[in-house]
């Protein structure tokens, strides 16, 4: 059984660029959540996909989008970097809509913007 | 707006010793899970606790979700070196999908 895998693991952009990060659900999972773990602080709900469409979204602006694919894999985009978006991506992929189900979390995208 | 607040948020002891975390909020969650994370690592599920005033123990860890459903307590038992990492508590709510974290408690513990 393969796990949730994420690319890239760490990647640097400068302010206003833009960025996509990728992830690889577990095998047999159809739920996607993203969340944004900034240094010292605990995950923050960004958005979740459940069979392509978007399952509720966090506390972000519109800047942050995100897609899900027909093999349940998922992008995150985010637009016009800011500095503040310099955190630690996590995608977790589970078996159930919503947050109920045991949540498997990948190592994680770490963006720094310069 | 739910917020969980975790304490204490750093917490540095001698191999042996017990402790204890809080996690508490003034909204009622359906339930409430613990992950431990690593460094470099994404976090991992410990414990879901459902019902209020459940006790759930893993090895020397014991789980406890207040009658309420609005706190939890961690409490480990004879701390080892390998415990050392960011414990995170999280409450699921229904609605959206998603888990709202504490903001964790980072636990080092040394030999």
């Amino acid at each position: 059984e393969t796990g949730v895998t994420q690319s890239p693991t760490h990647l640097i952009k400068t302010r206003g660029q833009q960025v996509t990060l990728r992830c690889s659900s577990q095998s047999g999972h159809n739920t996607v959540s993203w969340y944004q773990q900034a240094l010292g602080q605990g995950p923050q709900f960004i958005f979740q996909y459940y069979r392509e469409e978007e399952n509720g979204r966090g506390n972000f602006p519109p800047r942050f989008s995100g897609l899900q694919f027909p093999n349940y894999s998922s992008e995150l985009n985010v637009n016009a970097l800011e500095l503040d978006d310099s955190a630690l991506y996590l995608c977790a992929s589970s078996s159930r809509r919503g947050a109920t189900g045991e949540l498997f979390f990948g190592e994680g995208s770490r963006l720094t913007v310069l | 707006t739910q917020l969980l607040e975790q304490s204490p948020q750093f917490l540095s002891i001698q191999e042996g010793e017990n402790l204890t975390v809080y996690c508490n909020s003034s909204s009622v969650f359906s339930s409430l899970q613990w992950y431990r994370q690593e460094p470099g690592e994404g976090p991992v599920l410990l414990v879901t606790v459902v019902t209020g005033g459940e006790v759930k123990k893993l090895k020397r860890l014991t789980f406890q979700f207040g009658d309420a459903r609005k706190d939890s307590s961690l409490h480990i038992t004879a701390a080892q070196p390998g415990d050392t990492g960011l414990y995170l508590c999280a409450g699921v709510y229904n609605q959206g999908g998603k888990l709202i974290f504490g903001q964790g408690t980072e636990l080092s513990v040394k030999p």
